[in-house]
C-alpha cells in the first residue's frame, strides 16, 4: 500500500483547460511538498505546504493542504504546453527530515 | 555552484557486474539521498546520509551499498547487477528542513 496515493495517474488535456491533481493519504503529515519533473531531468521543488488548510499560489498553480493535513491538491488554471511533465507529491518521514516518500506521480500532457 | 552532479549519465551493465554511480554536491548540504525511479512507482529511497560517516537504509536498499567519507560525495555501489536494477537513479541533497535538490539522473540498463 502506497503511503501517498496520487490521482489521476495520467492526464491529457488541451491548452487553456483547467485541471486538478490530488495527493491523498490516511496519515497525518507535518508538511507536504510538490515537485515537477521534466523528461530527462530530476524533480524540482514547486512548493512546501505546512499548515492545515493552507493555500499557496505560484502564478497559475494553486496548492492546497487539507485541513486535517492528510491530503493536498494542485490546481492549474489555463494550462499551457510548458506545464507538461510529471507532478509528484512528497512527505518527510521518520526522524530524519532528509528522507522523503513520494507518491507515484501524475503525468500531465498539455496539447497545443 | 554546479549543484548536484551525477556520473555517468547512461550505463549498460551485464548481469553480475559491479559498478559505482557517482554523486557530488558543492552546496555544503548535510543530507544526501539516492532514489530510483521506475514507471508508475514515483521515486523510492535506496539509502540516505545525514552527514559524513553516517548512512542509513531507505525503502529499497537490497543490492546497493553507500558510504559518505566527505560532505560533498555520496557514491552508490551496485555489488552484483541484476535486471531488476534497471532504472533511473537520482541523487539528491538538502540542508535540514530545506528544499531538496536533485541531480540530472543516471539511466542504468542491466542486461
Amino acid at each position: 500500500t502506497q503511503l501517498l496515493e496520487q490521482s489521476p495517474q495520467f492526464l491529457s488535456i488541451q491548452e487553456g483547460e483547467n485541471l486538478t491533481v490530488y495527493c491523498n493519504s490516511s496519515s497525518v503529515f507535518s508538511s507536504l511538498q510538490w515537485y515537477r519533473q521534466e523528461p530527462g531531468e530530476g524533480p524540482v521543488l514547486l512548493v512546501t505546504v505546512v499548515t492545515g488548510g493552507e493555500v499557496k499560489k505560484l502564478k497559475r498553480l494553486t496548492f492546497q493542504f487539507g485541513d486535517a493535513r492528510k491530503d493536498s491538491s494542485l490546481h492549474i488554471t489555463a494550462a499551457q504546453p510548458g506545464d507538461t511533465g510529471l507532478y509528484l507529491c512528497a512527505v518527510a518521514g521518520g526522524t530524519s527530515y532528509g528522507k522523503l516518500t513520494f507518491g507515484q506521480g501524475t503525468i500531465l500532457t498539455v496539447h497545443p | 555552484n554546479a549543484g548536484v552532479t551525477q556520473t555517468p549519465k547512461f550505463q549498460v551493465l551485464k548481469t553480475g557486474q559491479s559498478m559505482t554511480l557517482q554523486c557530488a554536491q558543492d552546496m555544503n548540504h548535510e543530507y544526501m539521498s539516492w532514489y530510483r525511479q521506475d514507471p508508475g512507482m514515483g521515486l523510492r529511497l535506496i539509502h540516505y546520509s545525514v552527514g559524513a560517516g553516517i548512512t542509513d537504509q531507505g525503502e529499497v536498499p537490497n543490492g546497493y551499498n553507500v558510504s559518505r567519507s566527505t560532505t560533498e560525495d555520496f557514491p552508490l555501489r551496485l555489488l552484483s547487477a541484476a535486471p531488476s536494477q534497471t532504472s533511473v537513479y537520482f541523487c539528491a541533497s538538502r540542508k535540514a528542513y530545506n528544499e531538496q535538490f536533485f541531480g540530472p539522473g543516471t539511466r542504468l540498463t542491466v542486461l
